[in-house]
């Protein structure tokens, strides 16, 4: 069965500091990554993803996200962190060899810039 | 800008009195999703559309109930609205192909907040 971890609530980083928000997964096949963003009362927005390729993804507003096979995680990061980065994420993945395209959605991290 | 479009923004009913959530898409994108989503949670998919095919969930209730008329719309109707199906009710779009679905990333609207009194 398809699974994702967001395994932190909420993450709380200084302005101007590297950020971390961690996803684990499991698929039996292929996984597609994917990460959102959502901020208050407004719909999610499409970061970044991973089908194929090179590891490290680049993807909108300074984000990056990690593929490491071995350890089947796609952890968000951001070299500096901006106080407008403050927002819901969320992680989802899909198996690429399973004709069932769905999302499979963690549960959410609340990341929390202080200035 | 091509985009995903839902009307309205806010809408507040009565308890028991049916709701009609719509979304348009410039995307030409041939699945259409309906998602709740509550209290900051993660989006729960409802039912979807795969061009004219419609995919229910399995635990949606009966009261939520779906319409696409063609490409480009989809609407949300929930007959009987009761206290805990207060939420966000998000839209999505994507392209899905090839032999094994590939799909490309979800587009959402801006989502419509229902509260029901």
């Amino acid at each position: 069965a398809q699974s994702v971890a967001q395994p932190e609530d909420q993450v709380n980083v200084a302005e101007g500091n590297p950020l971390t928000v961690k996803c684990t997964y499991s698929v039996s096949g292929n996984p597609y990554l994917f990460w959102y963003v959502q901020y208050p009362n407004r719909g999610l927005q499409f970061l970044l993803k991973y089908i194929t390729g090179d590891n490290l993804v680049k993807g909108s507003y300074g984000f990056e996200a990690e593929f490491n096979k071995s350890q089947t995680s796609f952890h968000l990061k951001k070299p500096s962190a901006l106080v407008s980065d403050s927002a819901l994420y969320f992680c989802a993945v899909r198996d690429g060899m399973d004709s069932n395209y769905q999302l499979i959605w963690g549960a959410g991290t609340k990341l929390i810039i202080k200035p | 800008d091509a985009m995903v479009i839902q009307n309205p923004r806010y809408q507040v009913t009565q308890f028991g009195k049916p709701v009609t959530l719509s979304c348009s898409q410039t995307l030409n994108h041939n699945v259409m999703y309906w998602y709740q989503q509550k209290s900051s949670q993660a989006p729960k998919l409802l039912f979807h559309y795969y061009d004219k095919d419609f995919n229910n969930e399995a635990d949606t209730p009966d009261n939520f109930q779906s319409r696409r008329p063609n490409t480009s719309f989809c609407f949300l109707d929930i007959r009987s609205p009761g206290l805990g199906d207060a939420a966000m009710y998000l839209c999505a779009t994507s392209r899905v192909s090839g032999a094994f679905r590939n799909t490309g990333e979800l587009f959402f609207g801006e989502g419509s907040r229902l509260t029901v009194l």
